[in-house]
């Protein structure tokens, strides 16, 4: 299993252009999730799915949207890059089956918006 | 709001002396405790983790240690090696708050040899 994976590793954006942060999961999880960590900080939850179909929104929603068509990907989308939005991104997923799972992280996507 | 904290930034330990890093929650309703070390450009990787309805869980060379009267929560690493320098991260789960973690601050762990 390749675990969670997620595209691009690295992007600079101009302020005002839009991006898609591209996340899979190959472990048949039905939770997912997206956070952003900036620097000298913990991470920080953006938004959640439960499932194909259902999303909710975390702490720092504003700016970002997502979609869960498939239970493997979960893409988070910025439609209006701003400087505050400098951070690296990371996607989670994680299985409750029987009450809480640890949540397994992908790699990164560190994003820079100028 | 609620929030979990870490005592401190960093700390510097000698390579195999034992460390201690140390995190306070402030939700009393909390009854999920992890423990995540992240390595330098890397996503945060699960360490150990801890129930509410336990004190004490052993993993290897990491014990965590939960203090519900203080609320208090521990992480301790044996003979610590110089792959261990990482920031670590206490997270936690209420009781009623689903599957979503609230993360601390962080703790850089540096390894001196």
């Amino acid at each position: 299993n390749a675990g969670v994976t997620q595209t691009p590793k690295f992007r600079i954006l101009k302020i005002g252009q839009s991006m898609t942060l591209q996340c899979t999961q190959d472990m048949n999880h039905n939770y997912m999730y997206w956070y952003r960590q900036d620097p000298g900080m913990g991470l920080k939850l953006i938004y959640y799915s439960v499932g194909a179909g259902i999303t909710d929104k975390g702490e720092v929603p504003n700016g970002y949207n997502v979609s869960r068509s498939t239970t493997e990907d979960f893409p988070l989308r910025l439609e209006l890059a701003a400087p505050s939005q400098t951070s690296v991104y990371f996607c989670a997923s994680s299985s409750r089956t029987s009450g809480k799972e640890t949540q397994y992280f992908g790699p990164g996507t560190r994003l820079l918006v100028l | 709001g609620e929030s979990v904290g870490l005592h401190l930034p960093t700390l510097s330990v000698q390579e195999g002396d034992n460390s201690i890093i140390n995190c306070a929650y402030s939700n009393s309703a909390s009854d999920y405790f992890i423990w995540y070390k992240q390595e330098s450009g890397k996503g945060p990787q699960f360490i150990i983790d801890i129930r509410s309805n336990m004190d004490k869980r052993q993993g290897q060379r990491v014990t965590v240690l939960l203090n519900k009267t203080v609320k208090h929560l521990s992480l301790q690493i044996a003979a610590t090696q110089p792959g261990d320098s990482a920031v670590y991260f206490c997270a936690e789960i209420p009781s009623r708050g689903g599957n979503k973690l609230t993360f601390g601050t962080g703790t850089q762990l540096k390894v001196e040899l």
